[in-house]
């Protein structure tokens, strides 16, 4: 079946603009996460939705970040007034919540210029 | 909350020989210990997990063992392939959050041929 999708796969944007990173995931997978991963780094976690619950936030980097899940599926994640550190690998996952397995998406590399 | 430190960073080993990598964590109500490959350019993959009900678990060439008393899981590799050659993180469950995996930094695994 389908796996995580992302998009779009690759984004160049000049310092200053806003982009938004969409992630499709699994069908019927309830859990949804964002991470950063810069240049031979590890997992920087960002955003997790569970169901109706409230995200958990606590790892976004600064209000310039947000995101939002709309109907239980589709993600999107904004970066606002972009930085040259915002340059990075966004990767997204999904799962059937829990301690099932998390499916990672292909990612968006961001390039900030 | 939880922290999850991995070693080493880095590890060379002859094709053939066996690898181990290390990690500790600090929540002893973490539950559930995945381990995730990820391969140049590509996205994080499952490839085995323990729960804290059992000591060992062994899925052909690569095992994971865990000490709860100690604090600390361990991922093993056997009769090495070039195939192998990878980064791989551990995580483990906070155990006081609805399944929020924290990460270890990862370790870069070199097959020498």
């Amino acid at each position: 079946g389908a796996g995580v999708s992302q998009s779009p796969s690759n984004k160049v944007t000049e310092k200053g603009k806003d982009v938004e990173l969409r992630c499709d995931p699994i069908s019927g997978h309830t859990a949804l996460y964002w991470y950063r991963q810069s240049l031979g780094q590890g997992l920087e976690f960002l955003i997790y939705f569970q169901g109706n619950s409230a995200p958990d936030k606590s790892g976004l980097p600064s209000d310039r970040f947000s995101a939002e899940r709309t109907g239980g599926s589709v993600s999107t994640l904004t970066i606002q007034r972009t930085q040259q550190e915002d340059s990075a690998v966004y990767l997204c996952a999904s799962s059937l919540g829990g301690d099932s397995p998390l499916h990672f998406g292909n990612g968006t590399r961001l390039t900030v210029t | 909350g939880e922290n999850v430190e991995q070693h080493p960073s880095t590890l060379s080993v002859q094709e053939g020989d066996s690898a181990v990598i290390k990690c500790t964590y600090s929540d002893s109500a973490s539950n559930y210990f995945p381990w995730y490959k990820q391969e140049l350019g590509k996205r994080p993959q499952l490839i085995i997990d323990i729960r804290s009900n059992v000591g060992e678990k062994k899925d052909q060439r690569i095992a994971v063992t865990l000490n709860k008393t100690a604090k600390h899981f361990s991922l093993h590799i056997t009769e090495t392939q070039p195939e192998d050659s990878a980064v791989y993180f551990c995580a483990a469950h906070e155990g006081d959050s609805n399944y929020q995996l924290i990460w270890g930094a990862g370790t870069k695994l070199i097959i020498k041929p």
